[in-house]
């Protein structure tokens, strides 16, 4: 079956770091990609999407890359801030009849000023 | 509404009881899902409700859960029995697919069963 792997937690960094947070996936289609976010206290938001294979999704300064070739969705930030602490989950859709989403383990990020 | 609203926001139940959780998604969307949060396993997709077709249920853990969704819009999930391991957050998400198929998520119930 379908499945998303994240890399391990927690990741604290300091305010303007480099941040870089693996995910890879496996599926038998070809699936669009997310990146969820969960601001502590609040509920899951979509962070960004790519739909098919070299499509880069982007919002508030993160992105990610759709790579087919290493089933990968990598989600990069050129420098953190501390608002951006927060929980964050790879998700993968099939689509079709039933878009669920399968989702990674997450990965607790803090930044500290 | 503006937004997936979900009631209550936390629950705490005595093991054996039943509960019942509410969705109300928004308005005009017509896919509905509920996942589970929960330390140990992650979030795991639960059941899927698209229009008038039958739910998908393949994520159901056991049959002591059901989940009905009324004239195309609310959604009850129903936990009977209530077991320690059914402690999780329950969130529930709706979209519409001619906007992209975005899911947008409630803020989630939070389950404690004692």
């Amino acid at each position: 079956g379908d499945s998303v792997t994240q890399m391990e937690g927690p990741v604290t960094l300091s305010e303007e770091a480099f941040l870089t947070i693996n995910c890879t996936y496996t599926a038998t289609g070809y699936p669009s990609l997310f990146w969820y976010v969960q601001y502590p206290g609040e509920g899951l938001q979509l962070l960004l999407k790519a739909t098919k294979a070299d499509d880069k999704g982007s919002n508030k300064g993160f992105e990610a890359t759709y790579r087919k070739e290493t089933t990968s969705f990598h989600l990069e930030k050129g420098s953190v801030q501390v608002s951006d602490s927060a929980v964050y989950f790879c998700a993968l859709s099939e689509g079709g009849a039933n878009s669920k989403l399968t989702f990674g383990k997450g990965i607790t990020l803090s930044v500290r000023p | 509404g503006a937004g997936v609203s979900q009631s209550p926001s936390n629950k705490v139940t005595e093991k054996g009881k039943d509960v019942e959780l509410r969705c109300d998604p928004i308005s005009g969307h017509t896919a509905l899902y509920w996942y589970r949060q929960s330390l140990g396993q992650g979030l795991e997709f639960l059941i899927y409700f698209q229009g008038n077709s039958a739910p998908d249920k393949s994520g159901l853990p056991s049959d002591r859960f059901s989940a009905e969704r009324t004239g195309g819009s609310v959604s009850t999930l129903t936990i009977q029995r209530t077991q320690q391991e059914d402690s999780a957050v329950y969130l529930c998400a709706s979209s519409d697919r001619t906007k992209g198929n975005i899911q947008y998520f409630g803020a989630g119930t939070r389950l404690s069963v004692l």
